[in-house]
């Protein structure tokens, strides 16, 4: 099967740094992507690493270790506008569009 | 308009009443979700469909049921609805190649009393 793990709440100042981990375990790996969801809307995408690395998106990172079976998703530039839930999901099954997420984690980013 | 596009937006059913949610997109992805939302558990994949015609299940598949005559329709079905079904329900369709992120509808929120 698969699961994830990602803290369930961060707090942090508009204008810092703040970084959101996921552990995984899964069958048939394809990639890691990350979403952010605001109340009342509906998850967006915002980053797929399939590689070992990081990738960057503006203010925006995201990196994974395959071996680790770990990554995060960095955010930079804190704005109050990131005030959001963010999810961590795993792509896998056949073909890899068997994708799971994780329980999310509620930033809330402080004046 | 061009998008992903569920409806109803928001409806409420009685126990044991069947109910349909629609989900139609105008891009001819392949690939198209079903995913619902309770507080805690985040989304949880109920089936997913690779093409018309092709469906499978995914982590949460018992009580619902879903058909894909055609690439732009993907409608679920509650055969017998029951209040363990309340939740906020998400369609999301996506390119084929696992480099593209899905995209979402805008939900039902769906209420069974």
């Amino acid at each position: 099967g698969q699961s994830l793990e990602q803290p369930s709440e961060v707090t942090a100042v508009e204008g810092a740094i703040v970084q959101i981990n996921c552990t995984y375990q899964t069958s048939g790996f394809y990639g890691l992507s990350w979403y952010q969801q605001h109340d009342g809307g509906a998850p967006t995408f915002l980053s797929y690493n399939a590689l070992d690395g990081l990738e960057e998106t503006g203010r925006f990172s995201s990196f994974l270790s395959r071996s680790d079976s770990y990554g995060y998703l960095l955010l930079q530039e804190l704005q109050m506008k990131d005030s959001a839930s963010y999810f961590c999901a795993v792509r896998g099954g056949t073909g890899g569009f068997k994708t799971i997420f994780g329980a999310g984690t509620r930033l809330f980013v402080k004046a | 308009d061009a998008g992903i596009t569920q409806s109803p937006r928001y409806k409420i059913t009685e126990t044991g009443r069947q109910v349909t949610l629609m989900c139609h997109q105008t891009w001819s992805h392949s690939y198209m979700f079903w995913y619902r939302q309770d507080l805690g558990h985040g989304l949880r994949l109920i089936y997913y469909s690779a093409a018309a015609d092709i469906t499978d299940k995914g982590e949460v598949p018992d009580g619902y049921v879903v058909s894909r005559s055609k690439t732009e329709n993907f409608p679920l079905t509650l055969e017998s609805a029951t209040r363990s079904q309340t939740s906020v329900y998400f369609c999301a369709s996506s390119e084929e190649g696992t480099d593209y992120g899905y995209t979402f509808g805008s939900g039902t929120r769906l209420t069974v009393v």
